[in-house]
């Protein structure tokens, strides 16, 4: 049991390109999150999906994009990368109104 | 607006010192987690409070919520140095089920011998 994996662990990216940070469970978890956690500060919500299919913006969506095509993976789509991205990127699943359970993280650059 | 403030953000202790973590929110909510970050880590999970006068302890941790007062503590008890992390409070003020998070700034704990 895997838990929450995300790849790539990190990623230096210049300024206009785009990339996909893959994010995966084996919990069988139907909500799944995306937040990002700028230096010295707390996690914003990007994106979150309810189950395969449903998605809705969080707090801080522009720049982003989501799918949620199977309960397993909900990848988190950077289109024209710009330097205020540069952050480091936390995917999280939950089961019910327990807690959210985080990933390892993606540390991203954008230059 | 949905804000979160913790309070002290820093915080420095000798070990074996008592201290609390303040956690205000602006919306009403009875959803609030607690979660511990080492440096260069992911978040751990350590408390869920779902209830008005929820008090939930693990070793030297106890956290509690008021939801009147829009309030959660952490407390520690006789600081150690393994407890040198930074801590943030979460709540879920949306009025869904949906868990959408908004989280305080953190509280960056040192415990010094």
């Amino acid at each position: 049991n895997a838990g929450v994996t995300q790849t790539p662990k990190f990623r230096i990216l210049k300024i206009g390109q785009s990339m996909t940070l893959q994010c995966a469970q084996d919990m069988n978890h139907n909500y799944m999150y995306w937040y990002r956690q700028d230096p010295g500060m707390g996690l914003k919500l990007i994106y979150y999906s309810v189950g395969a299919g449903i998605t809705d913006k969080g707090e801080v969506p522009n720049g982003y994009n989501v799918s949620r095509s199977t309960t397993e993976d909900f990848p988190l789509r950077l289109e024209l990368a710009a330097p205020s991205q540069t952050s480091v990127y936390f995917c999280a699943t939950r089961d019910g109104p327990d807690t959210q359970y985080f990933g390892p993280g993606t540390r991203l650059t954008v230059l | 607006e949905l804000k979160v403030e913790q309070n002290p953000l820093f915080l420095s202790m000798q070990e074996g010192k008592n201290y609390t973590i303040y956690c205000n929110y602006s919306t009403t909510s009875d959803r609030l987690y607690w979660y511990r970050q080492d440096p260069g880590k992911s978040l751990e999970s350590l408390f869920v409070l779902l209830s008005n006068g929820a008090v939930k302890q693990e070793g030297r941790l106890m956290a509690s919520l008021d939801t009147k007062a829009r309030l959660s503590t952490l407390h520690i008890t006789a600081a150690v140095h393994d407890l040198s992390a930074t801590y943030f409070c979460a709540v879920d003020m949306s009025g869904s089920s949906y868990g959408k998070l908004t989280f305080g700034q953190g509280t960056i704990l040192t415990v010094h011998p």
